[in-house]
């Protein structure tokens, strides 16, 4: 069973950092791009960026809402996600979701983890 | 960056019913590659997203044949038939396309 599971979300004052993981499990993970997408209350998902599998190199895209702020990366060797958040904005505020890629659409979602940027 | 319009925002309806929900993208959502990536979700109360259509008509795994796809370029609907409580919730559609990838703002199906 696919199962991703997002921790370290909280409360972060604007211009602070936070990291976040998602740890997979179920799959096996260096075979799949792996995105982080967020959403703020009530309003619409918002795709941040993916990392590529291992067949191709585990580059990154990004979202240019967030790039050179926000940066992906993976331990393979634990199964993990990470998305590191930099210079936080009170916009950035919201639930922010690990996702498997499979060919072009998210198939597995994590539950989710709440990030409020706030002084 | 792609707009992708659903219509209408919010959407009542009655049990065993049937209803459609349209995503319009700004521009053709056909790929170099000559596959459309048009997907649809829908997010219950207090969920996430869960995959319900992918590139267009393709229902994913465990999703019953009262869902179904349909369009191209940059006119796509989702139709429901026969709705059931579980239905209820926010459809939103995604295209993979173009860079950066962009969900639709939502449909929200309700009870009349």
């Amino acid at each position: 069973e696919v199962k991703l599971l997002e921790s370290g979300g909280g409360l972060v004052q604007p211009g602070g950092s936070m990291r976040l993981s998602c740890a997979a499990s179920g799959f096996t993970f260096t075979d799949f791009y792996m995105n982080w997408i967020r959403q703020p209350a009530g309003k619409a998902p918002e795709w941040l960026g993916f990392i590529r599998n291992k067949a191709n190199g585990y580059t990154t895209e990004y979202n240019p809402s967030v790039k050179g702020r926000f940066t992906i990366s993976r331990d393979n060797t634990q199964n993990m996600l990470y998305l590191q958040m930099n210079t936080l904005r009170a916009e950035d505020t919201a639930t922010y979701y690990c996702a498997r890629l499979q060919w072009y659409y998210f198939d597995y979602w994590g539950q989710g983890v709440m990030v409020t940027v706030s002084s | 960056d792609v707009l992708m319009t659903q219509t209408p925002v919010s959407l009542p309806v009655s049990l065993g019913g049937q209803v459609s929900i349209s995503c319009r993208s700004s521009q053709s959502l056909v790929h170099s590659d000559g596959n459309t990536y048009l997907h649809w979700y829908l997010q219950k109360p207090g969920q996430s997203p869960q995959l319900l259509i992918y590139r267009v008509s393709n229902r994913f795994s465990g999703v019953p044949d009262r869902f179904s796809g349909s369009g191209s370029g940059t006119d796509f609907t989702l139709k429901i038939s026969r709705v059931e409580p579980e239905d209820l919730g926010v459809y939103y559609c995604l295209q993979s396309t173009h860079f950066p990838w962009t969900f639709g703002g939502g449909t929200k199906l309700e009870l009349k």
